[in-house]
């Protein structure tokens, strides 16, 4: 049980286009999904908190005009790079909140994103 | 603010045992996590400590000093398999209402030598 899955593992883009990344929980409801972002021999950085139903709280220093988070359902949240450049190119990790009184967070297997 | 504090890298040798260290600062502090992360891939659980002292569970254990703000995991009879990036997280509540945020250190990457 337990399992995130992201959509797509990997994706190449053109600088200036917008790209959609999918985080979906498969065998139970998140209320709360988390995105961050992983640059090379760096750490996880939290970019933003998603709640289901309602907007998405970012973290300070990321623009919320250029990363479009939805969390439209229990099991569904999106992250939109707008009008992506080479700087934006990343490793893109989602995690949802363990079910119940925990704060464990299951992490899906991660997009990469490279913007030429 | 926060700070958390973990070696960049370290070498061991098969079969031997390693201890990877984390210190931090925070406040509204409820836990620590290490997670496990191979090159490319998510990471994956591997402990949670939110009271002092050691849990062991087979090969793995992590330890937590509030106190002291420290925690260290230790690898046991170490594999080849072992050889990945070890991340301490900690948890901080805030605002009430089970609003938190973990906040990642930079991850020691261990490296297992024949």
């Amino acid at each position: 049980g337990a399992v995130v899955s992201q959509h797509p593992s990997w994706v190449i883009c053109k600088s200036g286009t917008s790209v959609k990344i999918e985080c979906r929980s498969l065998d139970f409801q998140a209320t709360t999904m988390f995105w961050y972002r992983q640059f090379p021999k760096q750490s996880l950085m939290l970019m933003a908190t998603s709640n289901e139903g309602s907007k998405a709280t970012y973290e300070q220093g990321v623009e919320k005009d250029k990363f479009l988070i939805n969390h439209a359902s229990l099991t569904l949240s999106t992250l939109t790079v707008t009008s992506a450049h080479p700087e934006d190119s990343s490793f893109y990790i989602c995690s949802a909140r363990s079910p119940g009184l925990t704060y464990e967070q299951y992490f899906g297997p991660g997009t990469r994103l490279t913007v030429t | 603010g926060q700070n958390i504090d973990q070696p960049t890298e370290m070498t061991a040798t098969e079969g031997a045992i390693v201890q990877i260290n984390c210190t931090y600062q925070t406040s509204g502090f409820n836990g620590l996590f290490w997670y496990q992360q191979h090159a490319g891939e998510a990471p994956t659980f591997l402990s949670y400590n939110v009271l002092d002292g050691l849990e062991e569970k087979g090969r793995f254990s992590s330890f937590l000093s509030r106190s002291k703000g420290y925690s260290y995991l230790l690898l046991k009879e170490l594999q080849m398999k072992d050889s990945a990036s070890y991340l301490c997280a900690v948890v901080r509540v805030y605002s009430g209402a089970g609003s938190y945020q973990l906040t990642f250190g930079k991850g020691t990457k261990l490296s297992v030598i024949p």
